[in-house]
């Protein structure tokens, strides 16, 4: 099992560009969320999905996007990037319905916005 | 508000050497709280999970404890090695419906 991957690794965008950061898991997690990690501050969750067809957002919503077409997938995509956005982001699955079940991460996106 | 936080923010020992890291939390109600560890430039990892009824745990050098009175856990690190060298988070579970809450993190450096 390769467990939760997230590509790209690194993205360099400009203001106002538009890009999807990928996610995948191969657990058959039905709980798949996206959060950013910025210094000095906990992670925070953007989206969440517990199952295929079904997204809510989380803390930090604005300017992202999510869908949830199966139960492999979990694409965010940002419209119009900002400054802002400038981040790490994770994405994680767990067991929606296992009270203890612990998040398994992806290794991250570091994305920049200029 | 819910909150997680975490003392020290960062740390400096060495090798062989112990640790303790503190993490008190305002999360109510409570169902679990988890330590993980973030490698640089990773995801993090689950280290141990402690329910309201678990005063202790042990996962090899490390060890959680868990004062659900206070709202205050720590975790122990027994003979620090190298490869210990991480950010240390600790999250509070408050309901059954993935509702979590992230402290900062503690980022420890173990140094030969």
């Amino acid at each position: 099992n390769a467990g939760v991957t997230q590509t790209p690794k690194f993205h360099i965008l400009k203001t106002g560009q538009s890009m999807t950061l990928q996610c995948a898991q191969d657990m058959n997690h039905g709980y798949l969320s996206w959060y950013r990690q910025d210094p000095g501050m906990g992670l925070r969750r953007i989206h969440y999905s517990v199952a295929a067809g079904i997204t809510d957002k989380g803390e930090v919503p604005d300017g992202y996007n999510v869908s949830r077409s199966n139960t492999e997938d979990f694409p965010l995509r940002l419209e119009s990037a900002a400054p802002s956005q400038t981040s790490v982001y994770f994405c994680a699955s767990s067991y929606p319905d296992r009270e203890n079940s612990p998040l398994h991460f992806g290794n991250g996106t570091r994305l920049t916005v200029t | 508000k819910n909150q997680v936080e975490q003392s020290p923010q960062s740390l400096i020992i060495l090798e062989g050497k112990n640790c303790t890291l503190q993490c008190n939390y305002t999360v109510s109600p409570f169902s679990n709280l988890r330590w993980y560890k973030q490698d640089t430039g990773r995801g993090p990892v689950s280290l141990t999970i402690m329910t309201f009824s678990e005063n202790t745990k042990s996962n090899g050098r490390y060890t959680a404890t868990l004062d659900a009175d206070t709202k205050q856990s720590s975790l122990h690190i027994t003979a620090s090695q190298l490869s210990d060298s991480a950010s240390y988070i600790c999250v509070v579970n408050g309901n059954a419906g993935n509702m979590l809450t992230f402290g900062g993190g503690t980022r420890l450096m173990v140094k030969p």
